[in-house]
């Protein structure tokens, strides 16, 4: 158990919906990261946050949108849902965000859309 | 763009033999991991090699960064069951953004 819990665990929905993931990193840490993980791209970095501000962004697409929380928690929303949003989201947080720091990841959600 | 390949994708081995698998890429990383991640959850941390030529070693794994800092190498000795998984290896580039590979799927044979 690495300490970051992520909510729901599976989801299921249908094309051009919207839907919000949830993470609560581990107590004591500032940053959060957000990841995709689909068999043909594998482990894509999407955004990372620091303290509640955006530090760095990766290959979020525009429909996707994340924030922090003032208790630390993140969500990652994901509107106008395609079939090629299917895919496993990961939350993983570390204590300041540094480029050395170890990142601890979540059990993810599975994101199934019909 | 910056990609990290890996290979083999897939191998299949019988326990206690030794295996190596490897990380290319054709940029400069200012370091780069290596994970492990089992099914249904998420990747774990194994190692961070930051100096060009670094050696880590972790009870029979061994990893390598390569001298220009644009590859690595994971070698498993005497390969036990409790190894497989799926090894992602990630460089952070000079924007400390984190690039995947694609990882090896490892999968060991009793």
């Amino acid at each position: 158990d690495s300490g970051v819990t992520q909510t729901p665990k599976h989801l299921i929905t249908a094309t051009g919906q919207r839907v919000t993931l949830r993470c609560s990193p581990r107590s004591g840490d500032l940053s959060v990261y957000w990841y995709q993980q689909s068999l043909d791209q594998g482990l894509q970095f999407l955004i990372q946050y620091y303290n509640g501000e955006e530090r760095a962004k990766g290959n979020i697409l525009e429909r996707f949108s994340a924030q922090q929380f003032p208790d630390l928690h993140s969500e990652l929303n994901l509107s106008s849902l395609e079939l090629g949003d299917s895919a496993l989201y990961f939350c993983a947080s570390s204590s300041r965000g540094g480029r050395f720091e170890t990142q601890y990841f979540g059990p993810g959600t599975r994101l199934l859309v019909l | 763009t910056q990609l990290l390949e890996q290979s083999p994708q897939f191998l299949s081995i019988q326990e206690g033999e030794n295996l190596t698998v490897y990380c290319n890429s054709s940029s400069v990383f200012s370091s780069l991991q290596w994970y492990r991640q089992e099914p249904g959850e998420g990747p774990v941390l194994l190692v961070t090699v930051v100096t060009g030529g670094e050696v880590k070693k972790l009870k029979r794994l061994t990893f390598q960064f390569g001298d220009a800092r644009k590859d690595s190498s994971l070698h498993i000795t005497a390969a036990q069951t409790g190894d497989t998984g799926l090894y992602l290896c990630a460089g952070v580039n000079r924007d400390d953004k984190i690039i995947f590979g694609k990882g090896t799927r490892l999968h060991i044979l009793p």
